[in-house]
């Protein structure tokens, strides 16, 4: 049972790199999003998708990008990293948006130089 | 003012100890309510959905009480292995988004 997988586990890039984070669920969800995590702070909804081929925005979206080519996967970029985006990076799935509880993937630390 | 608010403790326990910790929400259109367990720098795990009328499973009870807007998590016999922090998670029809707190932290202690 893979549920929610990420890749990848650690990143350090430097600034202005670019990169994807990758997410993948086996379950079937319809709802996936993207959220990150910071000391002393909740965690922060980045993007969400409702469904194959739609995105929207979420609470911090400013310098990511998102796509949901396939049902089952969810990608998110940092096109120019920069410092601000060091944090811990988790990926959720939902088969109903509310109804139901969120399963998240192990992480992604990423660090930008 | 914060959507979602819990204590940020930590709260410190001896081992067989009940504990229990509340969160508060602002939001009155807020129809589904979760407490999740993360471990240090793990993901957050679901340990229970919270119904109307109140839920157990094991040594774990969470309640909601709509009139106050707050749910609360009861945990009796505490175990080492309880050590954790708890996330309080509320989703709001309004925004159609899963809010979460900033989480609860929790020491067992032999």
């Amino acid at each position: 049972n893979a549920g929610v997988t990420q890749t990848p586990k650690f990143r350090v890039l430097k600034t202005g790199q670019s990169m994807t984070l990758l997410c993948a669920q086996d379950m079937n969800h319809e709802y996936m999003y993207w959220y990150r995590q910071d000391p002393g702070m909740g965690l922060r909804l980045i993007h969400y998708s409702v469904g194959e081929g739609t995105t929207a925005k979420g609470e911090v979206p400013d310098g990511y990008n998102v796509s949901r080519l396939k049902k089952q996967n969810f990608l998110l970029g940092l096109e120019s990293a920069a410092p601000s985006q060091t944090s811990v990076y988790f990926c959720a799935s939902s088969y109903s948006t509310g109804k139901g509880p969120q399963h998240f993937g192990d992480g992604t630390r990423l660090s930008i130089l | 003012r914060k959507e979602v608010e819990q204590d940020p403790g930590p709260f410190n326990v001896p081992e067989g100890a009940t504990v229990a910790f509340n969160c508060t929400y602002s939001n009155s259109a807020s129809q589904s309510f979760f407490w999740y367990r993360q471990d240090c720098r793990k993901e957050p795990k679901l340990l229970m959905s919270v119904y109307s009328s109140g839920n157990e499973d094991g040594r774990f009870t969470a309640q909601l009480n709509r009139a106050s807007q707050y749910i609360s998590l009861l945990i009796r016999d505490s175990k080492l292995s309880d050590s954790a922090t708890y996330l309080c998670v509320v989703f709001s029809s309004g925004t159609y988004k899963y809010i979460f707190g900033t989480g609860t932290r929790l020491k067992v202690l032999a």
